[in-house]
């Protein structure tokens, strides 16, 4: 079946623009990652959803991000007034069941985003 | 908090060669441990995984074996293919903390 996407795939954005990232996991997947992979560097988790509910925002940077998932299934990260160190890479995953210790995580292409 | 090490690359091997990328944890708790790989222009796929101590992980060749004892997940695979270059990132994912922590990865370019 189809994995997870991600759209754009590729998003430049002058500093102080709002920008939009859309998630869409594996269809009937519970759970929902947001992580940010700098240049060089390992993912680092932003944020997770159980359906609906987002249930930990303990990585999000600074209150310019926001994440949601209105329906239980499609996902937007926003970030708002774009600073250049929000230059990354942004990863979603999703996993079947509600996290678990062993579960696998699916993760989508990634967007890039750059600010100038 | 949950870290992970692994060994800084690049890791530059000949076709046919044993590769081991080392990767080391710490971890309260009792965590899984994953192996997954970042081919180019691709997203992150899990590439093996092991729950418990002393379970071995395996997948296209590939095998790590948890050590609880040294706090190990160490990557092997007995002969490489150029198709195996890619960005290989341990991470590690314990107790009530759903959240996978990543290594900050070894890239691997395999020559033929």
């Amino acid at each position: 079946g189809a994995g997870v996407s991600q759209s754009p795939r590729y998003k430049v954005a002058k500093r102080g623009q709002d920008v939009a990232l859309r998630c869409d996991p594996i269809s009937g997947h519970v759970s929902l990652f947001w992580y940010q992979q700098a240049l060089g560097q390992g993912p680092e988790f932003l944020t997770y959803f159980q359906n609906e509910a987002q249930l930990d925002k303990s990585g999000l940077p600074s209150d310019r991000f926001f994440a949601e998932r209105p329906e239980g299934s499609v996902s937007t990260l926003k970030i708002q007034r774009t600073q250049q160190e929000d230059s990354a890479v942004y990863l979603c995953a999703s996993s079947l069941v509600s996290a678990l210790r062993g579960e696998t995580q699916y993760f989508g292409p990634g967007t890039r985003l750059l600010v100038l | 908090g949950n870290s992970v090490t692994q060994m800084e690359g690049p890791v530059t091997l000949s076709e046919e060669a044993f590769l081991t990328i080392n990767c080391t944890y710490t971890a309260t708790g009792y965590p899984s441990l994953f192996w997954y790989v970042q081919y180019p222009g691709e997203g992150l796929q899990l590439l093996l995984k092991a729950t418990k101590a002393d379970d071995k992980g395996s997948n296209k060749g590939f095998e790590a074996t948890y050590r609880k004892e040294t706090t190990s997940f160490h990557l092997e695979k007995g002969s490489v293919q150029v198709s195996d270059s890619a960005v290989y990132f341990c991470a590690l994912n314990g107790g009530s903390n759903y959240k996978l922590t990543f290594g900050k990865g070894t890239l691997l370019t395999v020559n033929p």
